[in-house]
């Protein structure tokens, strides 16, 4: 079965910085992007970024390059989301998201999704 | 930048068929996916590469995909397909997502 797990939530100061994980299992990690994706309350899907586990090759979304950064511990099938100098306005819940099989599923669908991580920025 | 747009609500009687739409400029040159995302819970992927269903996702839902409009069809809407719907295209390097469109069946 593929798994892919979040910490259930997360809260920070303004100016602070956090780095969620997704523990990812029942697949090969490397042969698959893991993508993440910020919903704010009430609003719809952002593309953050993705990482192709292979070679770390990432890309990010216009409105969170030079924000974020996304990377991965193939040892540990692990994906990683930094978020740095915290807003109030970044309090969302962020979702890590498998790749499909990009011989099998073509146009980057993504058929695995974390359960997400809630993330409340408050002083 | 590329963009997709969706009308931010359909709604539909039990039984009928939903369509739901995601507009772009030459979409149909472009692989479109469609995910359901209920509340409280992340999204699921319904329909992708346009046409194609991943398994455990009911018949009822369909997709197409051509000139500038890319269609998820439900037939038969039921009360549990009450959902917000997501099209989603990969544009070069970047991931788009339409911004999405609830479903209420009523």
């Amino acid at each position: 079965e593929v798994l892919l797990v979040q910490p259930g939530a997360d809260m920070r100061e303004p100016g602070e910085s956090l780095t969620i994980s997704c523990q990812t299992s029942g697949y090969t990690f490397s042969d698959h992007w893991i993508t993440w994706v910020r919903q704010k309350a009430g609003r719809g899907l952002e593309w953050m970024g993705r990482i192709d586990p292979t070679d770390s090759y990432t890309t990010y979304g216009p409105s969170f390059q030079g924000h974020v950064t996304i990377s991965t511990d193939r040892s540990t099938a692990t994906a990683y989301l930094h978020l740095r100098s915290l807003k109030s306005s970044d309090t969302a819940i962020y979702y890590c998201a498998r790749r499909g099989d990009p011989e099998a599923m073509r146009g980057a669908p993504f058929d695995h999704w974390g359960q997400g991580t809630r993330v409340t920025v408050s002083s | 930048s590329y963009e997709v747009t969706q009308a931010p609500s359909v709604t539909v009687s039990p039984g009928q068929t939903a369509s739901i739409t995601c507009s772009g400029e030459q979409l149909g040159e472009k692989y479109v996916s469609w995910y359901q995302q209920k509340p409280g819970q992340p999204p699921v992927l319904v329909i992708y590469q346009d046409t194609e269903r991943p398994s455990g996702i009911p018949e009822r839902f369909s997709g197409s995909n051509s000139g500038n409009t890319a269609t998820l069809t439900l037939r038969g809407a039921q009360t549990t397909d009450e959902a917000d719907y997501y099209c989603q295209v990969w544009e070069t390097t970047t991931i788009i997502f339409g911004g999405g469109t609830k479903l209420t069946v009523l």
